[in-house]
């Protein structure tokens, strides 16, 4: 049973433009949320994060988004760049549990 | 501040051997997470150490166990290796246990079993 989906395998934007990256979940306990950057042969880097008690949060070209009604959240940025092309994993979690992640989503960002 | 190592970095087996794989997490953090990464199940979670005590556990078989030094060093060992056990696993630390949230990953040691 798959808590965290990220449903979009890849996604292919042009520089410049707007990178929408979206996650679903079904575990209503999950109260905080956070975004994690792979580059091959690396392993994942912290992006940005947010917390069930906000619905926006904004981390300069980065700001994930929460509607906890829908359970869903999604990952903007603008403008998108190059570098931006990796793997990108949503993660959830409540308490102390240990995070539970999507499958991912690879971004490709076209010059 | 040197970040978490892992080594070793690629490591081939087969099936039916065992494989211990270590990492070394960031100084000063003392709780040691290990994650399965494959391309159909994405990350999945071992387990995780704390103070040399094993604090949390994921679904996997017995197989897959772990241990803490004194030192926060973490291994962690795969016996009776299976084809699927294929995958590249990441080790993360954090300072100390419950804070998921402040993970910092190891680049991974790429497992593949023949």
């Amino acid at each position: 049973d798959q808590q965290v989906k990220q449903n979009s395998p890849s996604l292919s934007v042009q520089e410049g433009r707007i990178s929408i990256l979206n996650c679903d979940y079904t575990n209503s306990m999950f109260d905080y949320f956070l975004w994690y950057k792979k580059y091959p042969a690396e392993g994942p880097t912290f992006l940005i994060s947010i917390s069930s008690i906000k619905d926006k949060n904004e981390d300069g070209r980065f700001t994930v988004f929460l509607n906890k009604s829908a359970k869903h959240l999604s990952l903007h940025i603008v403008p998108s760049q190059p570098g931006d092309s990796a793997v990108y994993f949503c993660a959830a979690m409540w308490g102390n549990t240990p995070l539970v992640f999507g499958k991912g989503t690879r971004l490709s960002v076209i010059a | 501040k040197a970040g978490v190592t892992q080594t070793p970095r690629y490591l081939i087996k087969t099936r039916g051997q065992q494989v211990t794989l270590s990492c070394s997490p960031i100084s000063g953090h003392r709780s040691v997470s290990w994650y399965q990464q494959t391309p159909g199940q994405g990350l999945q979670f071992l387990f995780e150490y704390f103070s040399e005590t094993q604090r949390n556990k994921g679904n996997f078989p017995g197989r897959f166990s772990g241990r803490q030094f004194s030192n926060s060093r973490s291994e962690m060992n795969v016996s009776t290796l299976e084809l699927g056990d294929s995958a590249l696993y990441l080790c993360a630390s954090s300072l100390n246990s419950g804070q998921t949230y402040e993970q910092y990953f190891g680049p991974g040691t790429r497992l593949t079993v023949t």
